[in-house]
């Protein structure tokens, strides 16, 4: 069954320090990745998303996502955090190159300590 | 502005009492779908449409109706709610160009 794992259900983290927020998916021939944002009670913004191409992403608020076919991965990284950076982080895939239905993880709870 | 609405954001009703959660697109989208998020288990699917009085159960359907009698609408009916669709629940659409938009949630407390 298709599936997206987020090992990480929390990543506390020191201001200024750099983070990684890990996704792993099932394997499949043709995929399409993405990572969303929830801040405390809003809703989903699209952080960054692979289509094709280069498979360094670099996406909004100094986020960047490197899609690693060999290990079916698609790790969010940012070298700084910021306190504003705490919130819930999705990661998410489409299978057989469809957009329209996205598989989600369980989600990554991003707390940044001062 | 593109923009997926829905209403209410907020709802409190009791156990059987039957509610619907509208969602509205401006986007002219052909497809969208309802997902529910709860603690630990990310967002699943309930139901989505392809089109215009096209609609297929996702992975959570049970205990849910839609209809998509135009374009722009797609509301989400529980006929008779009860206390596991306590959820918080988002609508979405998608067009050209490969990107879901999402609404703003509706948080949905059943007693």
């Amino acid at each position: 069954a298709q599936s997206v794992t987020q090992l990480d259900s929390q990543v506390p983290v020191f201001e200024e320090a750099p983070v990684e927020l890990r996704c792993n998916y099932s394997s499949s021939v043709s995929v399409y990745l993405f990572w969303y944002v929830q801040y405390p009670n809003q809703g989903l913004q699209l952080l960054l998303k692979y289509l094709s191409g280069s498979t360094l992403v670099k996406g909004i608020n100094g986020f960047e996502a490197e899609f690693n076919k060999s290990q079916t991965s698609f790790h969010l990284r940012k070298p700084s955090v910021h306190i504003s950076d705490t919130a819930e982080y999705f990661c998410a895939v489409s299978y057989g190159g469809a957009t329209n239905k996205l598989i989600f993880g369980t989600g990554t709870l991003l707390a940044v300590q001062p | 502005e593109a923009q997926v609405t829905q209403n209410p954001r907020y709802l409190i009703t009791v156990t059987g009492k039957k509610l619907t959660v509208t969602c509205s697109q401006n986007m002219n989208h052909e497809y969208m779908s309802w997902y529910r998020q709860d603690p630990g288990l990310g967002l699943r699917q309930i139901y989505y449409s392809m089109n215009v009085e096209v609609t297929d159960k996702g992975d959570v359907p049970e205990g849910y109706k839609v209809s998509r009698k135009e374009k722009r609408n797609f509301p989400l009916i529980l006929e008779s709610p009860s206390p596991n669709q306590t959820s918080l629940y988002f609508c979405a659409s998608s067009g050209p160009g490969n990107t879901i938009y999402f609404g703003e949630g509706s948080w949905l407390t059943v007693v």
